[in-house]
Formats: structure tokens, sequence, C-alpha cells
């Protein structure tokens, strides 16, 4: 079992549907939640961070994290096309795997927005 | 303009012959990491290093060497290539490695044919 899954779409919406973005994860030591979103030939970057459970919102984004049902989301609301990538859920804990940063990463959903 | 750079972009290369991948940070960053990505199995780590001279194997080192004597540089060199190496390639810098959870930046990606 991988220690994070996330459902690799693709996933098709209409301009301006709502999106939802989901990971489980297994290892109940994961305390840092993170949205990277990559374009098409780009290098990943950081769309969102959690720390702990709650909810987190910036703009059109919103990030939850459930750590009792170890299931995280990412809801994008009004999507637009400018939306279009694959969107990949990172998961790390304090001195996990003898490095302070290392982070697991879900396998990523591409995202299509259509006009 | 702070940035993580890699090159080449593209390489295309033959079995055995060996080749090394650049990878800078102008953030004076402390840590830095190789990342391959492919398909179904997301990213994954290969090597990383939490300062100069630091270095330590990710999740799949094998095939691979990375050196750290600058704190900008990390260069990933493959001594041997085989085809089953062909990946998209990610450097990946953040600034210290304490705590878990920091951004890491990521730079353009490396894309590595092994024929």
């Amino acid at each position: 079992q991988k220690e994070v899954e996330q459902d690799p779409g693709p996933l098709s919406v209409p301009e301006g549907a709502i999106v939802s973005l989901n990971c489980t994860y297994s290892n109940s030591a994961f305390q840092y939640f993170m949205w990277y979103r990559q374009y098409s030939r780009k290098g990943p970057e950081l769309l969102m961070y959690t720390y702990s459970s709650g909810n987190k919102e910036d703009g059109r984004f919103t990030a939850q994290v459930d750590k009792s049902s170890k299931y995280i989301s990412l809801f994008i609301r009004d999507s637009q096309p400018s939306d279009s990538a694959t969107y990949l859920c990172a998961m790390s804990a304090p001195g996990y795997g003898g490095a302070t940063n290392k982070l697991i990463f879900g396998t990523g959903t591409l995202l299509a927005v259509q006009p | 303009e702070a940035q993580v750079t890699q090159n080449p972009r593209y390489l295309i290369t033959v079995t055995g012959k060996k080749l090394t991948v650049t990878c800078s940070q102008n953030m004076n960053h402390e840590y830095m990491s190789w990342y391959r990505q492919d398909p179904g199995l997301g990213l994954r780590q290969i090597y990383y290093s939490m300062n100069v001279e630091v270095t330590d194997k990710g999740d799949v080192p094998e095939g691979y060497k990375v050196s750290r004597k600058e704190k900008r540089n990390f260069p990933l060199i493959l001594e041997s290539p085989s085809p089953n190496q062909t990946s998209l390639y990610f450097c990946a810098s953040s600034l210290s490695t304490s705590g878990g959870g920091e951004t890491q930046y990521f730079g353009p990606g490396t894309r590595l044919l092994v024929l």
C-alpha cells in the first residue's frame, strides 16, 4: 500500500465548476500537508500549505485536512481554464525518513477546465 | 529572480555514457534534493543534501550519484545510464532543514531519454 493515495484522473470540468481533489494517507505521523500545482512542462510550485488539521482558504482555493480520517482535500471554486494543471498532494513529518524536509507525494491528479 | 535552474532541459543519450545534470539555486538554501517523476509513480526522491558536503540517499538512489561541494550547486551524476533511468528529473531546494513543512522550490525539470 502506498503511503499517499491520489486519484490520477484525468478530471475534466466546465469553466466555473467547483473542483474537489483528494488524497488519503496511511502514516499518522504526517503533520504538514501541501498542495503543489504543476503546469505542463514546468516544475511543481507550492499552492497551499496546512499544518495539522483544519481548513485554509486563499482566494478561490480551500485546503482541508481531516487527520482523524487521514484525508486531505483541495477545493477550487469558480474554476478557470488557467487552473488546468496536475495537482499533487504532499505531506511530511519532522524527522521522517531521517530528513526533516522529506516530502511524500501523491501521484497527481490531472485537471482540465474547459472554457 | 529567485530560482532553481537545471541544465540541460532535454537530453538523449545512450546506455553507458556518463552524464551530469546540473542544478543551481540562488536563494542561499541549505536543503537540496533530486526527484524523478514517472507516470503512475509520482515524484520519488533520489538523493538529498542537508548542507555542503552532507548528502544522503532518498527512496530510489540506485544508479545515481550526487555531490554538494558548494551551497548553491547540487549536480546529479549518472555514471552508466540505463533505459530504466529514462524519466523527468527535478531538482528542488528549501531554506532550512528544521521542523518539516518547509516550502520546496522546484526547477523546471530535465527530460532524459536513455536509448
